[in-house]
């Protein structure tokens, strides 16, 4: 089945550093997501992306939709730390299942005081 | 406030039971989903709901069982089939209607352990 590649796996930051997180398929999107877990809890919609180029951003965050439709990117700027979580992408590709969503394995996002 | 409920947060059972997960949402949102999440992996789609009375598999239906009987509720049940049912269930709604019916909005989760 279709798969989506996310990296980095981990990263561990200072507070105040940006973060920078992609997400590259091998078939064409037509949506990207971002989410956001904490520990214990469902994950959280961050930023939704629908058209080819479209960047967009959501306070500190920034995600932006590749211009080949293949991959996504998601930067922090500044970051604190509440930020620590598991970061998400997902997407839907064309000739899949409208409304159903291929999720990336995540980053782990570890900020240090 | 709108939103997705699961209940319970914790589940307990014992090998060879069946376990039901509840799933509410108030949001209106047609379709519903839910998925299976294991350490370090992404979410596995289980089954989904686009409509009252429908529902399909996912990627990873064996050994569950779900039903659609009111807008608003999805329940999952875990048989005694599902070889490996200890997990992090995820209830998820979305509206189902162009443009933002993609956008999946998640339920707290319940964790279940099967012993």
């Amino acid at each position: 089945g279709q798969q989506l590649n996310q990296s980095p796996q981990s990263m561990f930051i200072q507070e105040g550093e940006d973060v920078s997180m992609n997400c590259t398929s091998s078939s064409i999107f037509n949506t990207w997501l971002w989410y956001k877990q904490e520990p214990g809890e469902g994950p959280v919609l961050l930023i939704a992306l629908y058209k080819a180029g479209e960047l967009t951003s959501n306070g500190r965050l920034t995600a932006q939709f590749g211009i080949t439709r293949k991959d996504s990117f998601l930067n922090i700027s500044a970051s604190i730390p509440s930020d620590v979580g598991i970061y998400f992408c997902a997407g839907s590709y064309y000739g899949g299942s409208q409304g159903n969503l291929i999720f990336g394995k995540g980053t782990k996002l570890s900020v240090k005081p | 406030d709108g939103g997705i409920t699961q209940s319970p947060k914790y589940l307990f059972r014992k090998e060879g039971q069946n376990v039901t997960l509840s799933c509410e949402q108030n949001l209106n949102h047609d379709a519903m989903y839910w998925y299976r999440q294991d350490p370090g992996q992404g979410l596995r789609l289980i089954y989904y709901s686009q409509i009252v009375n429908d529902f399909q598999k996912g990627d990873i239906a064996e050994g569950y069982s779900v039903s659609r009987e009111k807008k608003e509720s999805f329940p999952l049940t875990v048989t005694s089939a599902q070889k490996n049912p200890t997990a992090f269930y995820l209830c998820a709604s979305s509206a189902g209607t162009r443009p933002f019916h993609e956008e999946q909005y998640f339920g707290p989760g319940t964790r279940l352990t099967v012993t």
